[in-house]
């Protein structure tokens, strides 16, 4: 199952409400999941089975969608959200990622 | 605390072999499931491969099937991937991740990758 993730890239202000899509090549139903990953560190989980918040992560991130098409939202962007975010899909072998969406500071 | 800390990469030439570690704390190692995934410089995330929580189970991506081996010893807990064969095009950052099993709404448990380690890198070069 292949992922592809919209835009690859994006600058956006502190303050602002950032979108990010991952579109599946089949149904994965509600099977996918959102990491975030800042430069030299391990990706960290934010968002499982589409919308479901992680322990721990700010309530600023939001996931929807289900089928082919989801979405994670940050509402109101932080500097420390700066970072490169990746969907995954959980519904079969092998647990394909997207490409990566790269948040820059504008 | 839950932690994976690898270890066991560096610089190896092509062909040759290497095998990474990656040390459980903080949690019962033997009751989960754990996977290794790389990341070339760079690049995107890609998984390499999965050890169901008995070791009975295992997947591996296409790219390493044949030339790579996950395993586990839950009394050490521990996992391991012994890589064999090496090419210029398997360096990379690898990571590994313990796989939890979540519950959402609409379709009940999934799999997630909830802890990951630090990573330990790892070049093919002659």
């Amino acid at each position: 199952i292949q992922l592809t993730q919209s835009p690859s890239s994006l600058s956006a202000s502190v303050g602002d409400r950032v979108t990010i899509t991952c579109r599946a090549s089949q149904d994965i139903s509600s099977y996918l999941a959102w990491y975030q990953q800042k430069p030299g560190k391990a990706p960290k989980l934010l968002i499982y089975v589409a919308s479901t918040l992680q322990s721990g992560v700010s309530s600023r991130f939001s996931g929807s969608g289900s089928g082919t098409d989801f979405t994670l939202t940050i509402s109101s962007l932080q500097p420390e959200d700066f970072a490169t975010y990746y969907c995954q899909q959980l519904i079969t072998y092998p647990r394909t990622f997207g490409q990566g969406t790269k948040v820059e500071i504008k | 605390q839950v932690h994976l800390v690898e270890s066991g990469g560096g610089v190896v030439q092509p062909e040759r072999s290497l095998r990474l570690s990656c040390a459980a704390s903080g949690f019962t190692f033997s009751n989960y499931g754990m996977h290794w995934v790389r990341q070339a410089p760079g690049k995107g995330l890609e998984w390499v491969a999965f050890t169901r929580d008995d070791g009975v189970i295992k997947y591996y991506a296409d790219s390493v099937k044949g030339r790579f081996t996950i395993s586990r010893d839950n009394f050490k807990n521990t996992l391991y991937l012994q890589m064999d064969s090496l090419r210029a095009e398997d360096t990379a950052v690898y990571y590994c991740a313990r796989n939890w099993v979540g519950w959402g709404p609409h379709i009940g448990t999934s799999d997630v990758f909830d802890i990951w380690g630090q990573g330990t890198s790892v070049t093919v070069s002659s």
